[in-house]
């Protein structure tokens, strides 16, 4: 059984540019969260989505957005790209409604670097 | 807001220590408390969780108590091994609409020496 796959590892980007990342969350998920983790710290919600929704978000601009499909997998996009978005993000997925919602399932990121 | 406040790290023990990483929150209402391991090179794996007060969370040897009269859910082992040596993050999820929402605090490194 998969867990949560993510794509690409690893990326380099100049500043002004655009990154988009996806994520296939775990089967049976239904839920994708991202998540910004800087170095040395911990990681901070970006984003919520659920059948194809944003539901929820964090203390982000609106360069970031994002996209949720039919079978669940989801898409982060950055505009406009600064140096301090280089960073690791994560995304986690979990199952709405179940009785273990809020335990996240994460993915091992996307090291995005921005030169 | 909510926010997590954990120790300051690195924290380096030698083998079979007794480690304890502390963990405060501040929350609204009634979260749910975490502990989540970060190996080199590895996504966030759940390590333990508590969902209300008095609950205790444990596996692998770690436990740690949600205790709301002092808003902390402490880390802690017994005897630690080489292959402890991760980060640790606490965190918590308000109950209500941001359920699924995680509050992460900063992380606390752990380095097990043989």
């Amino acid at each position: 059984d998969a867990g949560v796959t993510q794509s690409p590892t690893h990326l380099i980007k100049t500043r002004g540019q655009q990154v988009t990342l996806r994520c296939s969350p775990k089967s049976g998920h239904d839920t994708v969260s991202w998540y910004q983790q800087a170095l040395g710290q911990g990681p901070q919600f970006i984003f919520q989505y659920y059948e194809e929704e944003e539901r929820q978000r964090g203390n982000f601009p609106d360069r970031f957005s994002g996209h949720q499909f039919p079978n669940y997998s989801s898409e982060l996009n950055v505009n406009a790209l600064l140096l301090g978005d280089s960073a690791l993000y994560l995304c986690a997925s979990s199952r709405r409604g179940s009785s273990g919602a809020n335990v996240l399932t994460f993915g091992a990121g996307s090291r995005l670097t921005v030169l | 807001g909510d926010s997590v406040t954990q120790m300051e790290g690195p924290v380096t023990l030698s083998e079979e220590a007794f480690l304890t990483i502390n963990c405060t929150y501040t929350a609204t209402g009634y979260p749910s408390l975490f502990w989540y391991v970060q190996y080199p090179g590895e996504g966030l794996q759940l390590l333990l969780k508590a969902t209300k007060a008095d609950d205790k969370g444990s596996n692998k040897g770690f436990e740690a108590t949600y205790r709301k009269e002092t808003t902390s859910f402490h880390l802690e082992k017994g005897s630690v091994q080489v292959s402890d040596s991760a980060v640790y993050f606490c965190a918590l999820s308000s109950s209500g609409a941001g359920s699924y929402q995680l509050t992460f605090g900063k992380g606390t490194k752990l380095s097990v020496i043989p």
